[in-house]
Parts: structure tokens; sequence; C-alpha cells
């Protein structure tokens, strides 16, 4: 109930083209969901994060999709570069509690 | 976003030592700081939440008489890893819970971490 299933493990993108990062979660008490970015020796960086109440969220390159009904969100990366390659981490949390991770996806763009 | 400090960034000490870590909030008050543990290449696990005056709580399966936290401000957390061994080698972190303006929950922002090796 309280996890958060990430996939892929890792991802291998051309440069300019699309990442896509896919989460799902059973527990329908989650209402926050956000990504988060982390380079290596690192510690994690707030990209961009969601709420139930909307199904789609843009902020500069980095999109979240989420679909309620399924128990899904995704992070979709447009023009992908070189600098983004990283691990991502989608998270949630049912209000103002601690969050719950997925395992994480390793990101590489290439030129 | 919130600004969030960890010393040292790196240690390594012997094993049977003690090791602090410290975590600080620099530009909001922090009344509740997340300690997580990330091993390399998994995930990050919640090891527990600290609470400026009062106790922390600790997650299952964690060990409280060896990870001590302090929170006697509402700037600064501290994690203590007593007697540490090889296997408490990890990429410590600390969170801050912060309600900016843009979201009506908490949002967290992490610190840079500590890493500690343990010989």
């Amino acid at each position: 109930q309280q996890q958060v299933k990430q996939s892929p493990q890792s991802l291998i993108v051309q440069k300019g083209g699309i990442s896509i990062i896919n989460c799902a979660y059973e527990n329908t008490a989650f209402d926050y969901f956000p990504w988060y970015q982390q380079f290596p020796g690192k510690g994690p960086a707030l990209l961009i994060a969601i709420r139930p109440d909307v199904s789609e969220k843009k902020e500069g390159r980095f999109t979240i999709s989420f679909n309620k009904s399924a128990k899904q969100f995704s992070l979709h990366i447009m023009d992908s570069q070189p600098g983004d390659s990283a691990t991502y981490f989608c998270a949630a949390s049912p209000g103002n509690t601690p969050l719950v991770f997925g395992k994480g996806t390793r990101l590489s763009v290439i030129a | 976003g919130a600004v969030v400090s960890q010393h040292p960034s790196r240690v390594i000490c012997k094993s049977g030592t003690s090791v602090k870590i410290e975590c600080r909030s620099l530009d909001f008050q922090a009344t509740t700081m997340f300690w997580y543990r990330q091993f390399p290449k998994k995930s990050l696990m919640l090891m527990a939440t600290s609470n400026e005056g009062s106790k922390a709580t600790y997650e299952q399966g964690v060990e409280k008489d060896k990870f001590l936290i302090n929170h006697a401000s509402l700037t600064l957390s501290t994690l203590t890893v007593t007697s540490a061994h090889p296997e408490d080698s990890s990429f410590y972190i600390c969170s801050l819970p912060v309600r900016t303006s843009r979201e009506l929950y908490n949002e967290q922002f992490f610190g840079p971490g500590t890493r500690l090796t343990v010989l």
C-alpha cells in the first residue's frame, strides 16, 4: 500500500528526444506527487510536483502527467539534453507526511 | 525553495567510533526535519523524523540507540551514528518540509548529503 513503483530502471535517450519515466501507486490517500532529480554525490533536488486535482503540469521542459483513475503518473522531459543525465525519483505522500520514494530511474542522454 | 546545508560533506572514521552529522535550515524555521539513508544506486529510505524540542520518531527497523537524533533549535538537527561499523557506510541526507506559496502542502527540500565511510 505504501509502495511507489517506478519504471524503467534505466533509460537511454538521444539528445533532443523525449524521456518518459512512469510511476504507479496503490495508496489512494496519496495526494502529493513530486519528482526529484539527483546527480551523483548530491542530494535530490525538487523538479516538479502535482496534486490529484490536476491532470497535467508543465514547467519548462518538464511535464507531469497524472491519471487518477489508473493511479499512475509520469515525468516527460522534452528536448532531453546531456545535462539532464541523472537519476530521477518519483515520490508520493498522503498530506503533510514524509515522502515514499520510487526506486529511481537512471537517465543517460547521449549526443 | 528552502536552502538546507549539511556538515560534513564526507567523513571517514574507524569502526567503533561515533560520527555527528549536522543539518541546518538556512532560511526557514525547521520544527520538523527528516533523515534519510541512501545506499549506492538505491533509493532513499526514511530513517527518522526529527522534531524540535521533542524526541525523534524512528522508522521500523532503525535502531534509535545507534542513530541518535537531536533537534535542539529551529535551525539545526543532528544525527550521531554511534559505534559505527562498516555496514553503516552510506549517504545520509536530511530534508526540510516547507510550505511554500505555490503549494498547499509541504514541499521537501533536501540537503547535499553526507558520505560516511566506516573503515
